[in-house]
Parts: C-alpha cells; sequence; structure tokens
C-alpha cells in the first residue's frame, strides 16, 4: 500500500511529558498537512508544509507544538509538555501540487492521542 | 472568516431509500468544495469535489453532489443507500488567496439501516 503511514497510531502519555508523531506521505506528494481533530468535530488546519518549506501555520498552532520536514519527505509533529486539552486525532495529509491548484488530499489513518 | 456547516448530527435511512446529506458554506470568493467519508481506523478519502463547471458533481460510490451558488450549498446524494455507505461524512470548502488550508464542517454521521 503507498499511502500516506502514519506512526504511532496510538499514544497515551501522562502530562507535561513531550510526544513526537511521524507521518510518511505518498512519496511523490510535494505538500503535507498537519490537521487536529476532537471528537465530534471536523478536523481542523494546523500546518502545511511544501517540500521542505512551512508555509502556513494556524493559530491553533501554540508555541508548544512544532512541525518539521526536513528533507521534504516525511514530517514530524511534535507537541511538549502536552496538556490534556492536546487529547485528540492528529491527521496527516499529503498532496501533489503540479500546476492545478485544486488539489486533493489524501489522508493518513491518524494518530489517537490521549494526555492522562 | 470562511466556515461550513452541516446542519444534521446525524442521518438514518433505510437501505434502498435515497440519502442526502447537507451543507452549508461561507466563503469570500469562488470556493472549491469537497466531500470526504471517514470510515472507522481509517484515513478520510475524497468522495468528490465542485472546482468549477457544470454544477452537479459525481464521484466515487455513486455519490454526487450539486452546487448551488445561490443558496450556498453543496448536499451529498446518493439514489439508493447501502449499508456499506455507514460512515462520518464531512463537507470542505478551500478558498484561494485565504491561504491553503481546507475548513471543514463537523461532519455528519450517517446509519444505512437494513
Amino acid at each position: 500500500d503507498t499511502g500516506v503511514s502514519q506512526d504511532p497510531r496510538h499514544k497515551i502519555t501522562k502530562r507535561g511529558q513531550n510526544v513526537t508523531f511521524r507521518c510518511d506521505p505518498i512519496s511523490e506528494h510535494n505538500r503535507l498537512y498537519w490537521y487536529r481533530q476532537t471528537l465530534g468535530q471536523g478536523p481542523e488546519f494546523l500546518t502545511y508544509f511544501q517540500n521542505e518549506a512551512q508555509l502556513e501555520k494556524s493559530r491553533l498552532l501554540s508555541d508548544r507544538f512544532s512541525a518539521e520536514r526536513p528533507k521534504g519527505s516525511f514530517s514530524t509533529l511534535e507537541i511538549q509538555r502536552t496538556e490534556q486539552g492536546d487529547s485528540a486525532m492528529y491527521l496527516c495529509a499529503s498532496s501533489l501540487l503540479g500546476g492545478q491548484l485544486e488539489e486533493t488530499q489524501y489522508f493518513g489513518p491518524g494518530t489517537r492521542l490521549l494526555v492522562l | 472568516a470562511q466556515s461550513v456547516a452541516q446542519p444534521e448530527d446525524q442521518v438514518n435511512v433505510a437501505e434502498g431509500n435515497p440519502l442526502t446529506v447537507k451543507c452549508t458554506y461561507s466563503v469570500s470568493g469562488n470556493p472549491y468544495l469537497f466531500w470526504y467519508v471517514q470510515y472507522p481506523n481509517r484515513g478520510l478519502q475524497c468522495l468528490l469535489k465542485y472546482i468549477t463547471g457544470d454544477n452537479l458533481v459525481k464521484g466515487s460510490y455513486g455519490c454526487e453532489a450539486e452546487f448551488n451558488k445561490s443558496q450556498t450549498s453543496f448536499h451529498l446524494k446518493k439514489p439508493s443507500a447501502l449499508v456499506s455507505d455507514s460512515a462520518l461524512y464531512f463537507c470542505a470548502v478551500r478558498v484561494l488567496h485565504y491561504g491553503q488550508n481546507f475548513v471543514f464542517g463537523p461532519g455528519t454521521r450517517l446509519s444505512v439501516l437494513p
């Protein structure tokens, strides 16, 4: 399967700990997005990369959150000093921007975070 | 600000009956509209998208949606529901010049009863 993969699928941590999630996009895709989804809500945009450049960040992305895509392939999302309010599903999506602006995003299965 | 509303949290329909999942949006500018479906333990999948052109868009699994600019709606429809259509459905909008992100609605849970 050559879809978007995320690791881990589930993470339980204690408040105050740091966590890091990984996303591997579809190999030829140059755009990578991170979203957060809480129960009963649709995904909320956090940030996106075009190749290795982080081009946009939502105001939801506090200074405890940092994302990287060092070689323009996989990406990591780190949350420092986790809080219970960080409990959510973290979704990664990738797309190919090839001239058309209306590219379709392909989503991974998500990482479910529970902060105790 | 861009926003998407899905007025129904839950839609129940009998197998074989037509289904409609409603979506309305509020944007400044011309929208790109999408429908995504989410099955348990799987990533969101794009069913269809409206970019420009014909207001009636056909997508995967026999789904279609009609873009209505005057009513700012993009309702998802299927003529005959299957039990396997039961899932969480999200409408999303994207407007250029307001960032590259998608704005998703809160989702509608569709249950198709055998």
